[in-house]
């Protein structure tokens, strides 16, 4: 079992650019959350999904910020025309559902915007 | 709103010395608490999961405690060596928040040789 799976590892982007961030989930697990850690802040929710479907999508950005789980595939976190404030650890976590499970992390998409 | 507060903020102690990290929540109404470890430019690692119908679990070392009436939570860390520097993260699971996780800010832990 390869654990939750995120890519790329560190990313860096102009300003104005497109940021895609992947994360493959748990075998088995079919919700996947993605959380933002600015620098020197703890770690704060963003979007919930499962397998086509946003459940809960209450911490993301208004603009520029969009999140999809296809059928198939991993799920991505998209970044429209990056600004230095995006510049973040960007984690994703899955579970195998909605009941009282702990959640597995990803080891983390560094974003930098230059 | 679920607030998740841990003291302290930063500890740094000899090794061999047992030690308490603590976390405090607002909101009671909670499926599980999840104590995490992350290492400096890395992921995190689950440590320990307590469910809300449960007072405490162990793995190793470790021991984690809930006391969920009145919304905290310790972990303690017994005979701790250097290789447990690391940031310690307490997270809350709601009962009605869509199943996120409220995190707290963290311990930074420092075990000096």
């Amino acid at each position: 079992n390869a654990g939750v799976m995120q890519n790329p590892r560190h990313l860096v982007r102009r300003r104005g650019q497109e940021a895609r961030l992947r994360c493959s989930p748990m075998k088995g697990h079919s919700h996947v959350y993605w959380y933002r850690q600015l620098p020197e802040e703890g770690l704060k929710f963003m979007v919930y999904l499962q397998k086509e479907n946003i459940i809960d999508e209450s911490g993301m950005p208004k603009e520029r910020f969009s999140a999809e789980f296809p059928k198939e595939g991993p799920s991505i976190l998209r970044i429209q025309q990056v600004v230095r404030g995006d510049s973040a650890a960007y984690f994703c976590a899955s579970s195998p559902g909605r009941g009282p499970y702990g959640y597995t992390f990803g080891s983390g998409t560094r974003l930098t915007v230059v | 709103k679920q607030e998740v507060t841990q003291i302290p903020a930063a500890l740094s102690v000899p090794e061999g010395e047992n030690l308490v990290l603590n976390c405090s929540f607002t909101d009671s109404a909670i499926y599980n608490l999840q104590w995490f470890r992350q290492d400096p430019g890395k992921g995190l690692t689950s440590l320990l999961l307590i469910q809300s119908s449960q007072r405490e679990q162990t793995s190793g070392r470790l021991n984690a405690s809930l006391d969920k009436s009145s919304g905290r939570s310790t972990l303690y860390i017994a005979a701790s060596q250097p290789g447990d520097s690391a940031t310690y993260l307490c997270a809350v699971r709601q009962e009605t928040s869509g199943s996120r996780l409220t995190f707290g800010e963290g311990t930074q832990l420092t075990v000096n040789p």
